[in-house]
C-alpha cells in the first residue's frame, strides 16, 4: 500500500507550459519534502513545508501544503528544460510520541520538458 | 558541501553471493539510511541507523542486513543475493531524525543480479 500517491507519474510538455503535480495521502504528516532527482544522481531536496495551507515559492515553483497536512502540490510556471527530471514527495510522520521523522515517498513523477 | 559517497556506481553480481554495498558521509550526521529505487514504486526504505552500532529495520528489510561501526560508514548487506534484488540503491544521512531534517544522499549504486 502506497501512504503517499503522486500523480501524473509521466509529464511530458513544450518549454513555457505551466504544469502541477499532486501529492496524496489519508494519513498526517509532520511535514512534507519535495525533491528532485537527475539521471544518474541522488534526489536533492527542493524544499519543505510543515504548516497546514502553508505556500513555498522557488523561483518558478510553488509548493503546497493542504490545510489537513495530508496533501501536497508542486506548480511550476514556464516550465524550461532545465526543469526535467524525477520529481519526488516524501512525507515524514511522527511515531507515537517520539518524533522518528521517518520518510514515506512517493511514486515520483518523471517530467520531460522539450525545447 | 555535504557528501555522501557510494562505492561503486554499478555492480553486476550472480545469485547467490554476498554483496556489500559502502556508503561514506563526511558531515559527521547522526542518522544513515539505505533505500531501494524501483520505477513507479518511488524509494522504500530497507534499513536506518541513528547511531554506531544501531539500527532498525524500515519497511522492506527482508533478505538485507546492515552494518554501522563507524559513524561516516553504513554498509548494506545482501546476504545471498536473488534477482528480484536487482535494483538502484540510494544511502542518505541526516542531521537529525526529526520531521523536516534534510536528506542527502549518494549517487546511487545499481544493482543487477544475474
Amino acid at each position: 500500500t502506497q501512504l503517499l500517491e503522486q500523480s501524473p507519474q509521466f509529464l511530458s510538455i513544450q518549454e513555457g507550459e505551466n504544469l502541477t503535480v499532486y501529492c496524496n495521502s489519508s494519513s498526517v504528516f509532520s511535514s512534507l519534502q519535495w525533491y528532485r532527482q537527475e539521471p544518474g544522481e541522488g534526489p536533492v531536496l527542493l524544499v519543505t513545508v510543515v504548516t497546514g495551507g502553508e505556500v513555498k515559492k522557488l523561483k518558478r515553483l510553488t509548493f503546497q501544503f493542504g490545510d489537513a497536512r495530508k496533501d501536497s502540490s508542486l506548480h511550476i510556471t514556464a516550465a524550461q528544460p532545465g526543469d526535467t527530471g524525477l520529481y519526488l514527495c516524501a512525507g515524514a510522520r511522527s511515531a507515537g510520541g517520539t518524533s522518528y521523522g521517518k520518510l514515506t515517498f512517493g511514486q515520483g513523477t518523471i517530467l520531460t520538458v522539450h525545447p | 558541501d555535504v557528501k555522501v559517497t557510494q562505492s561503486s556506481r554499478y555492480l553486476v553480481k550472480r545469485t547467490g553471493e554476498k554483496v556489500f554495498l559502502e556508503c561514506v558521509q563526511d558531515m559527521d550526521h547522526e542518522n544513515m539510511f539505505w533505500y531501494r529505487q524501483d520505477p513507479g514504486l518511488g524509494l522504500r526504505l530497507i534499513y536506518f541507523s541513528y547511531d554506531v552500532k544501531m539500527k532498525e529495520k524500515g519497511d522492506i528489510p527482508e533478505g538485507y542486513s546492515v552494518s554501522r561501526e563507524k559513524k561516516e560508514r553504513f554498509s548494506l548487506i545482501l546476504e545471498s543475493a536473488s534477482t528480484n534484488q536487482t535494483s538502484m540503491y540510494l544511502c542518505a544521512s541526516s542531521l537529525e531524525y526529526l520531521p523536516g531534517t534534510e536528506a542527502f544522499f549518494g549517487q546511487g549504486t545499481r544493482l543487477t543480479v544475474v
